[in-house]
């Protein structure tokens, strides 16, 4: 079936590191690949997204690459801030329905 | 614009009580909604998702219930609330303008605890 994989946190970090969160999926066929960002206490915001191979995504200086040889859409950042703090989702679109990866928990610490 | 409103944010019933949360989309016509819980230290899980008024497709066997009532409202229902029900538990929504890339917008969830 249709599944997500991310790398387990929490990753805690140093203002202006640079942030890789690791994700990979097992799907048929081209699914859109997200990932969404939930600061405490709200709901899910997308942060970006990648509809077909070789697509990358780009916001807040966050940037994904959708790699079908790879089945992968890492997450990176050059240079992280303490606003940054939040938890990442990765997620495929197949068929109308969103799968979520569990999550990964990032503190950056000033 | 398209907005997404959950109610009530914060929830606390005793075990084996009802349970109701609503969820209503506006500027949208004939979304697809969908409700997805979020357990302690966990993922996210679709629950149920609705393509249409009446129409609701359950993805997981479990004690709650989906209705869609109209066509921009979604409302998530228990008869007997268990311990394990607690979680946050949000709803969204997906316009068929985005088509079959479409992302989902979620909104700001509500948190139930059951005691």
């Amino acid at each position: 079936g249709n599944s997500v994989t991310q790398m387990e946190g929490p990753v805690t970090l140093s203002e202006e590191a640079f942030l890789t969160i690791n994700c990979t999926y097992t799907a048929t066929g081209y699914p859109s690949l997200f990932w969404y960002v939930q600061y405490p206490g709200e709901g899910l915001q997308l942060l970006l997204k990648a509809t077909k191979a070789d697509d990358k995504g780009s916001n807040k200086g966050f940037e994904a690459t959708y790699r079908k040889e790879t089945t992968s859409f890492h997450l990176e950042k050059g240079s992280v801030q303490v606003s940054d703090s939040a938890v990442y989702f990765c997620a495929l679109l197949k068929g109308g329905k969103l799968i979520f990866g569990q999550g990964t928990e990032l503190s950056v610490k000033p | 614009s398209q907005t997404i409103h959950q109610w009530p944010a914060t929830l606390v019933q005793p075990v084996g009580s009802p349970l109701s949360l609503e969820c209503t989309v506006e500027g949208t016509s004939n979304p697809n909604l969908y409700w997805y819980r979020q357990a302690a230290g966990r993922g996210l899980q679709l629950l149920f998702y609705s393509v249409g008024i009446g129409q609701i497709s359950s993805e997981v066997p479990q004690n709650l219930s989906a209705s869609r009532p109209q066509d921009r409202q979604f409302i998530l229902s228990s008869k007997k609330l268990l311990l394990s029900d607690s979680g946050f538990y949000l709803c969204a929504w997906r316009g068929l303008a985005g088509g079959l890339t479409g992302e989902l917008f979620f909104g700001e969830g509500s948190r139930l605890t059951v005691l």
